[in-house]
C-alpha cells in the first residue's frame, strides 16, 4: 500500500492563482481530510468528507472547496490563492469511527503564495 | 464544541530522564483522545489513543498516556527520554456531531527536545 500520498510536494503560486492539491489514498478508508499548519496555530481543519459524495467545513473553509467524489480521492481547491493561505498542507485518511480510527497522514504539500 | 488545549509550547528534557507532555480537553460525553508526533519535514504519525477501557494507555517507541476524567487530562508520558524523541506532538480529540458525522480537533502542539 501506499498510504496516503500527496502532490506537489512543493508549489508557488501568485496571488488570484488556483490550483488544486491532490491527495488520494488507498487503503479503501471513508473518511478524509485537509488540514493546514502554520508556526504557532498547529493543525487547523479545513474540510472532511465521512464518504464519497458527502463533505462538511472544517475550522478555517474559507477560500477553499472540496469534492469527494471517489472513495480514493480528495481533492482540495485554492479558488483565488491569497499570501494568507501560505502554509503547510496535509491530507489524512482513517477508517470509520469506533475503535479503528486512527489517521494516517500524507507527506504534505508547503505552499508558497507570493 | 470539543477542544483540546496544549500548555506548553516547548518541552526541554535531559536524555534518560522522564517526559510528560501535557494535554488537557474540553468534551461533552466521552472524550475520544489521541496522540501523534511529527518529526521534521515529515507528516503526522500516530501514537496512541483512548477511546474507553484503563485509564494507562500504551502506544508506540515506548510512549504512554494517562486519562484522568476528573482533570480533564491526558498527558503524553515516557519513562526515560532519548534524543530520538525530540520532535513536535499534538493532542487531538474525536469531536461527534448530533448529525452524526466527526470530525478531529488538534491541539497547538508541543515542541519537545530531549538534550543529550
Amino acid at each position: 500500500n501506499a498510504g496516503v500520498t500527496q502532490t506537489p510536494k512543493f508549489q508557488v503560486l501568485k496571488t488570484g492563482q488556483s490550483m488544486t492539491l491532490q491527495c488520494a489514498q488507498d487503503m479503501n478508508h471513508e473518511y478524509m481530510s485537509w488540514y493546514r499548519q502554520d508556526p504557532g496555530m498547529g493543525l487547523r481543519l479545513i474540510h472532511y468528507s465521512v464518504g464519497a459524495g458527502i463533505t462538511d467545513q472544517g475550522e478555517v473553509p474559507n477560500g477553499y472547496n472540496v469534492s469527494r467524489s471517489t472513495t480514493e480521492d480528495f481533492p482540495l481547491r485554492l479558488l483565488s490563492a491569497a499570501p494568507s493561505q501560505t502554509s503547510v498542507y496535509f491530507c489524512a485518511s482513517s477508517s470509520a469511527g469506533g475503535r479503528t480510527d486512527t489517521q494516517y497522514f500524507g507527506p504534505g504539500t508547503r505552499l508558497t503564495v507570493l | 464544541a470539543q477542544s483540546v488545549a496544549q500548555p506548553e509550547d516547548q518541552v526541554n528534557v535531559a536524555e534518560g530522564n522522564p517526559l510528560t507532555v501535557k494535554c488537557t480537553y474540553s468534551v461533552s460525553g466521552n472524550p475520544y483522545l489521541f496522540w501523534y508526533v511529527q518529526y521534521p519535514n515529515r507528516g503526522l504519525q500516530f501514537l496512541l489513543k483512548y477511546i474507553t477501557g484503563d485509564n494507562l494507555v500504551k502506544g508506540s517507541y515506548g510512549f504512554e498516556a494517562e486519562f484522568n476524567k476528573s482533570q480533564t487530562s491526558f498527558h503524553l508520558k515516557k519513562p526515560s527520554a532519548l534524543v530520538s524523541d525530540s520532535a513536535l506532538y499534538f493532542c487531538a480529540v474525536r469531536d461527534i456531531k448530533t448529525s452524526g458525522t466527526y470530525k478531529y480537533i488538534f491541539g497547538t502542539g508541543t515542541r519537545l527536545k530531549v538534550l543529550a
